[in-house]
């Protein structure tokens, strides 16, 4: 798996927008960006994944630079249930076993 | 929908004893895995099906472990003669096949072993 680079961690207003980046940088250009999060207690839940182009689903929007070295997460409108930790894996060959996880970024959503 | 559902959600058992943890992937879903989870950790790759078969089982710890799948459905991981190491959360995927993604996790089953 490309390697990538996240903040170890990042606070948040409840209902702002948070914002979490991701660099990688030795991503290729058939590799997609795909972010999971878990939540305290719960198995990791996918979020969104993106090639190029910027992705929007119901749970996040992810912005990916033109050069393709770096994204950013963002969620909209964060909730306390937002607060979890939050990975962002770039899969060799996009598909490749296992899944590797690294320290991710833990977000706290604070009221 | 149906998500990945395990059972049982946690598991205490005396040293020693044997352990069966189960999971239903989603429905279709042709490829299956197992992490291990140690508290505070990252995620430890066990071992995946495709279909019933697994083709690597280097990742599985020790031969203490086990796992199996039937129907091109549900899969048991199967722990012999646990040890107090042994204790962590076992997760597991599913996707609909081994090498597409995402794959979709359950929540567990917390593994203590006393």
């Amino acid at each position: 798996d490309a390697k990538t680079t996240q903040p170890p961690s990042m606070d948040c207003a409840e209902g702002r927008a948070a914002n979490l980046p991701c660099n990688h940088s030795t991503i290729s250009g058939n590799e997609y960006v795909y972010w999971y999060r878990q939540i305290h207690s719960q198995g990791p839940q996918y979020i969104i994944h993106g090639l190029k182009n910027n992705e929007t689903n119901e749970m996040a929007s992810l912005i990916i630079t033109e050069d393709r070295k770096s994204s950013t997460l963002i969620l909209p409108h964060a909730t306390l249930r937002d607060t979890a930790v939050y990975y962002c894996i770039v899969p060799f060959n996009s598909g490749n076993t296992p899944l590797v996880f690294g320290k991710g970024t833990r977000l706290s959503v604070i009221a | 929908g149906a998500g990945v559902s395990q059972s049982p959600s946690n598991k205490v058992t005396e040293k020693g004893k044997d352990v069966e943890l189960r999971c239903d992937p989603i429905s279709g879903h042709t490829a299956l895995y197992w992490y291990r989870q140690r508290l505070g950790q990252g995620l430890e790759f066990l071992i995946y099906f495709q279909g019933n078969s697994a083709p690597d089982k280097s990742g599985l710890p020790s031969d203490r472990f086990s796992a199996e799948r039937t129907g091109e459905s549900v899969s048991t991981l199967t722990i012999q003669r646990t040890q107090q190491e042994d204790s962590a959360v076992y997760l597991c995927a599913s996707s609909l096949a081994v090498r597409q993604l995402p794959q979709h996790f359950g929540d567990g089953t917390r593994l203590s072993i006393l």
